[in-house]
């Protein structure tokens, strides 16, 4: 089946460094997805990367699909304290189940 | 739109007590899902339904049941509760014209003694 390997596991940065999170997949993707859930919250939806090499932005926030569709990355620049939670990739396959990530937890410090 | 809710928000079982939790969404979404959250493992997926009346298994379905009698509406019953099954049940919908899009519940902590 399809594995999903996401890191780091755990990240603990200063207040106004940058963090990346990365995503693999061992299968090609259809499309993948980003959820962000607060400590204590429950997942939110960020963003959906489609078409291969596709790079988004939100704000502080850029989102990156590989060429083979098979990775991608959201890196944060400055990272501020409403930051903090744990990310998830969401990898959806050409079926209907999405594969979630372990998660990265990043927690800041002010 | 209350968006996806769930019943209840928290519960302590004894090892062989059965219970029921209650999902309901209120945006007429075709898909539902039921997924476990356990520390370092991210989000398991349990059972999902594609449509009323259907139900199917995801990756530990082992000691769940569900069902889907209404559109709106989606049950996970534990029979026979066991430690292994303390975690956070999570609650999604996603409308099948968004690529599978998820929107989740707030989530039900659950603790099996």
């Amino acid at each position: 089946g399809q594995q999903v390997m996401q890191i780091p596991q755990y990240q603990h940065v200063q207040e106004g460094e940058d963090f990346t999170t990365y995503c693999n997949s061992s299968t090609t993707l259809s499309n993948i997805q980003w959820y962000k859930q607060r400590p204590g919250g429950h997942p939110v939806f960020l963003i959906q990367l489609v078409k291969s090499g596709e790079v988004k932005k939100q704000k502080r926030l850029t989102f990156q699909f590989g060429e083979a569709k098979k990775n991608s990355s959201l890196h944060i620049t400055a990272t501020q304290t409403t930051d903090v939670g744990t990310y998830f990739c969401a990898c959806q396959g050409y079926g209907n189940k999405l594969v979630f990530g372990a998660g990265t937890i990043l927690r800041v410090k002010s | 739109n209350a968006g996806v809710t769930q019943t209840p928000k928290f519960r302590v079982l004894k090892t062989g007590q059965s219970m029921t939790l209650l999902c309901a969404q209120d945006m007429n979404h075709e898909y539902m899902y039921w997924y476990r959250q356990d520390p370092g493992m991210g989000l398991r997926l349990i059972h999902y339904s594609v449509g009323e009346g259907t139900t199917a298994k995801g990756e530990v379905p082992d000691g769940y049941n569900v069902s889907r009698l209404k559109k709106q509406n989606f049950l996970l019953g534990l029979e026979s509760a066991a430690p292994s099954q303390t975690s956070v049940y999570f609650c999604a919908s996603s409308y099948v014209g968004q690529k599978n899009i998820q929107y989740f519940g707030a989530g039900t902590r659950l603790s099996v003694l």
